[in-house]
């Protein structure tokens, strides 16, 4: 099976960036996306396709997507950002189909 | 606006079968679309189930593959997960979500918990 893997907690200042990777095996090769998720709630899709953005999502969250290693970037962090970020893509070759990373905390110091 | 609502029993009992229901609204119901069920255990990361399409066709995650079915109705807009055999793992935040044909999710319901406990 194919395996995402994500930095379990990321720290970042308000102002700061914050990058949180996702890792798999030549995962450049496929298009990823990045969904944000706060407690109680489902997740929201905040970048797709590496870095599309949906319509409302703001230009602070950008992707990039090469080699074994795919980040989803937040730029001038804002308290609103605290939450679970999870990559995910698609391959049909596992017969997972949807795969999804482990997920990683962000904490707004 | 599309609008997914999922709904059922929030307990079951170990070895039972668990039966949810996703409501839609709000969207084309001729749309090439493809309906999935996620599960998250508490505190933990999300895991694909299976999906439908509208044409009925399916796939699911090997690991639940003899255990779930997912169906649609597209009469009544609704999407169903039946999960059978039930024990405790498989207590977890239930969430049904759409895929618009572009290999990801656009839209979720809000979930619903279920807890399997004997």
């Amino acid at each position: 099976s194919y395996v995402l893997t994500q930095p379990p907690s990321v720290s970042v200042a308000p102002g700061e960036t914050a990058r949180i990777t996702c890792g798999g095996n030549n995962i450049g090769s496929f298009g990823v996306q990045w969904y944000q998720q706060k407690p109680g709630r489902a997740p929201t899709l905040v970048i797709y396709y590496d870095n599309d953005r949906p319509s409302g999502i703001p230009e602070r969250f950008s992707g990039s997507n090469s080699g074994n290693t795919a980040t989803l970037t937040i730029s001038r962090v804002e308290a609103g950002d605290e939450a679970n970020y999870f990559c995910q893509l698609w391959d049909t070759s596992s017969g997972q189909f949807y795969v999804f990373g482990t997920g990683t905390e962000v904490t707004v110091l | 606006q599309v609008q997914l609502q999922e709904s059922g029993p929030r307990l079951v009992k170990t070895s039972e079968t668990l039966s949810l229901t996703c409501a839609v609204s709000g969207d084309s119901a001729g749309g090439n679309y493809f309906w999935s069920w996620i599960r998250q255990p508490p505190g933990k990361g999300l895991e694909w189930i299976g999906y439908v399409s509208n044409g009925g066709s399916t796939n699911y995650n090997p690991s639940l593959k003899s255990r779930a079915t997912v169906s649609v109705d597209t009469s009544t807009r609704q999407v169903s997960l039946i999960l059978r055999s039930v024990t405790p793992t498989d207590t977890a935040v239930y969430f049904c979500a759409r895929d618009a044909g572009r290999d990801f999710f656009d839209y979720w319901g809000q979930g619903t918990l279920v807890t399997v406990s004997s």
